[in-house]
């Protein structure tokens, strides 16, 4: 069936080291990828997203490069701060299957001074 | 332009009750998605609602139900309240159903069942 799977957390980095979170999917079809995250006590926002293959999102300062020939969408930041502490969920929607969003589990991160 | 809103925020009930949840979507935005939050599940995808019409279910049993208006806000109700629906639910709206349209959640209502 179709799938996501992330790194398990919690992830914990000083500041300003570097941020990977990675994520493969399982799809039929030619799916749109999407990162979100989501801040305590809040609903999700967008992080970045890219709809087809070798394409990169950005955001923030974070990047992730949805490539067909592993399945992947890693997440990757050069230099984390105190505030991009949050979780961060990694999904996908697929043709045919309109604004169905598939999550994986969530990835916990947590930036320390 | 406003966000997505959600109400209540917060909610207690018991077992047996039942419960109704709003979203009001982003201004032009005709479709509503509602997603449940938990700590073991995860966020799994209930329904979807587009121009006052369910286009897509998630594996719900039936006491979960929705409803969209004609200003396109969405209700979602559950009855008969299981301890196991203690859950954040969300609600997520877009313009359009394309595949790369992008969702805009809400801050959730936290639903606690005793």
């Amino acid at each position: 069936g179709n799938s996501v799977t992330q790194m398990e957390g919690p992830v914990t980095l000083s500041e300003e080291a570097f941020l990977t979170i990675n994520c493969t999917y399982t799809a039929t079809g030619y799916p749109s990828l999407f990162w979100y995250v989501q801040y305590p006590g809040e609903g999700l926002q967008l992080l970045l997203k890219a709809t087809k293959a070798d394409d990169k999102g950005s955001n923030k300062g974070f990047e992730a490069t949805y490539r067909k020939e592993t399945t992947s969408f890693h997440l990757e930041k050069g230099s984390v701060q105190v505030s991009d502490s949050a979780v961060y969920f990694c999904a996908l929607s697929l043709s045919g299957g309109y604004n169905k969003l598939i999550f994986g589990a969530g990835t916990r991160l947590a930036v320390h001074p | 332009k406003a966000g997505v809103t959600q109400t209540p925020r917060y909610l207690i009930k018991t077992r047996g009750q039942q419960v109704t949840l709003s979203c009001s979507p982003i201004s032009g935005h005709r479709s509503v998605s509602w997603y449940q939050q938990t700590p073991g599940q995860g966020l799994q995808f209930l329904f979807e609602y587009f121009s006052e019409t369910q286009r897509n279910k998630g594996n719900f049993p039936g006491r979960f139900s929705g409803r969209q208006f004609s200003n396109s806000r969405s209700e979602m109700n559950v009855s008969t309240l299981e301890l196991g629906d203690s859950a954040l639910y969300l609600c997520a709206s877009s313009f359009s159903r394309a595949l790369q349209e992008t969702q805009y959640f809400g801050p959730g209502t936290r639903l606690l069942v005793l």
